[in-house]
C-alpha cells in the first residue's frame, strides 16, 4: 500500500497561472480532505469530500476547486494563483466505520510557492 | 469565538524525562481529540484517539488525558528519546447541532529531547 500520494512534491508558479494539485489514495477511503499549512496558522481546512460524488467547502475555500474524480482520487485545482496561496499543501484520506474509522491519513504534502 | 491552543510553541526536554504538552479549547462541544506527530517535510501521523467521555488512553510510552470540565487534553511521552523530536498536533472533532464536524488543528508544539 503506498497510503496517499500527492503530485507534484514541489511547485513555484507566478502570480495568475493556474495548477492542479493531484492526491490519489489506495486504502478504499470514503473522505478526502485537502489542508494548507501555514507558519504559524496551523492546518486549515479548504474543501473535504465526504463520499464519491459530494464535495463541501471547509474554513478556507477562496481561491480553490476541487474534483472528487473517483473513490480514488481528489484534486485541488488554483485558477489564477496569488501569493497568499503560498503554502504546504496537504491531503489526507479517512474511512467510514471500521477499526480506524475516525483517523486520517496523510499524504507528504506539496510545497506550492506563488511569486 | 472557539479555539484550539497548544500552549507551548516549543518544549526542550532531556533525554528520559516525561514530555507533557497541553491542548485547551474553547467554545466548542468536542465529539473526540487525537493526537498527531508531524516531522519536518513530512505530513502529519497519527497517534492517538480519545472520546468525550474517557478520560485516559494509553498506547505504549504515550498517555493522553481528556478532561471537558478544564476543556483540556494533556500528551505524555514518558522515558523520552531524541527519536521522539517532532512538532506534536491536538485536533478536536466538534459536534454541530448532534452531528460530527471536521477535525480542527492546533497549531503544534515542537517537542525536542536533548540527549
Amino acid at each position: 500500500n503506498a497510503g496517499v500520494t500527492q503530485t507534484p512534491k514541489f511547485q513555484v508558479l507566478k502570480t495568475g497561472q493556474s495548477m492542479t494539485l493531484q492526491c490519489a489514495q489506495d486504502m478504499n477511503h470514503n473522505s478526502m480532505y485537502w489542508y494548507r499549512q501555514d507558519p504559524g496558522m496551523g492546518l486549515r481546512l479548504i474543501y473535504y469530500s465526504a463520499s464519491e460524488g459530494t464535495t463541501d467547502k471547509g474554513e478556507v475555500p477562496n481561491g480553490y476547486n476541487v474534483s472528487r474524480l473517483n473513490k480514488r482520487e481528489f484534486s485541488l485545482r488554483l485558477e489564477s494563483a496569488a501569493p497568499s496561496q503560498t503554502s504546504v499543501y496537504f491531503c489526507a484520506s479517512k474511512a467510514i466505520g471500521g477499526f480506524s474509522a475516525n483517523e486520517q491519513f496523510f499524504g507528504p504534502g506539496t510545497r506550492l510557492t506563488v511569486l | 469565538s472557539q479555539k484550539i491552543e497548544q500552549n507551548s510553541e516549543a518544549l526542550n526536554i532531556q533525554e528520559g524525562k516525561t514530555a507533557t504538552l497541553t491542548c485547551n479549547y474553547t467554545n466548542y462541544s468536542p465529539a473526540y481529540l487525537q493526537w498527531y506527530r508531524q516531522d519536518p517535510g513530512r505530513g502529519p501521523v497519527f497517534l492517538l484517539l480519545i472520546r468525550e467521555n474517557e478520560k485516559e488512553k494509553r498506547k505504549e510510552r504515550l498517555k493522553v488525558t481528556f478532561d471537558t470540565t478544564l476543556k483540556q487534553s494533556l500528551f505524555h511521552i514518558t522515558a523520552s528519546q531524541p527519536a521522539d523530536s517532532a512538532t506534536y498536533l491536538c485536533a478536536l472533532v466538534p459536534y454541530y447541532g448532534g452531528s460530527q464536524g471536521n477535525l480542527i488543528f492546533g497549531k503544534g508544539t515542537k517537542l525536542s529531547v536533548k540527549p
